[in-house]
């Protein structure tokens, strides 16, 4: 079941900073925050995850807030390309297992 | 690095039918995770498998199944099919780091249609 909560859709200027939130008050301690994306109909591609630090890639910024419950992603210079639907998981380290549980995630559309 | 291929693309069959899907694995992976999306479920994860053997299943029928073959590679197949397993398989694959972080990269999937 998932364990996040984003809002379904969101707009994003092009050029301009998207962030992305997402909740996850339920989050235990040894549980990662992933970030997925979809452009449509593809497969999810994988952008950046953290368990407590603030993290950053190629790709984007994850900022996770102190106390865990939530986060945000940064995409710094948003563009058309960006478009896509944004999953936040969250995923608990495990040696026995390795299934993502995937929510509704965030439309983003990046407007020209 | 090759990235997750799968096979085929596309696919159209009947009900009743039984079909296979086959899924290759970045190289050196050695979990296959499974996925089925749909416009009213979204993401839902079918099973993994790891070492040829399946260590996570997801609520699905006995008709969906799976199997891994000792270079990774893993197929999944349906039986008596029905119209509501018109749906995009996706498969993803990750390596077996034992940090925990077992970060999934998915392949383009297979659509399929069921008439």
């Amino acid at each position: 079941d998932a364990k996040t909560t984003q809002p379904p859709s969101m707009d994003c200027a092009e050029g301009r900073a998207a962030n992305l939130p997402c909740n996850h008050s339920t989050i235990s301690g040894n549980e990662y925050v992933y970030w997925y994306r979809q452009i449509h109909s593809q497969g999810p591609q994988y952008i950046i995850h953290g368990l407590k630090n603030n993290e950053t890639n190629e790709m984007a910024s994850l900022i996770i807030t102190e106390d865990r419950k939530s986060s945000t992603l940064i995409l710094p210079h948003a563009t058309l390309r960006d478009t896509a639907v944004y999953y936040c998981i969250v995923r608990a380290r495990s040696d026995t297992g390795n299934q993502f549980y995937f929510g509704t995630g965030t439309s983003l559309t990046v407007i020209p | 690095k090759a990235g997750v291929t799968q096979t085929p693309r596309y696919l159209i069959k009947t009900r009743g039918q039984q079909v296979t899907l086959s899924c290759s694995p970045i190289s050196g992976h050695r979990s296959v995770s499974w996925y089925q999306q749909t416009p009213g479920q979204g993401l839902q994860f079918l099973f993994e498998y790891f070492s040829e053997t399946q260590r996570n299943k997801g609520n699905f029928p006995g008709r969906f199944s799976g199997r891994q073959f000792s270079n990774s590679r893993s197929e999944m197949n349906v039986s008596t099919l029905e119209l509501g397993d018109s749906a995009l398989y996706l498969c993803a694959s990750s390596p077996h780091t034992g940090t925990g972080q077992e970060t999934q990269y998915f392949g383009p999937g297979t659509r399929l249609l069921v008439l």
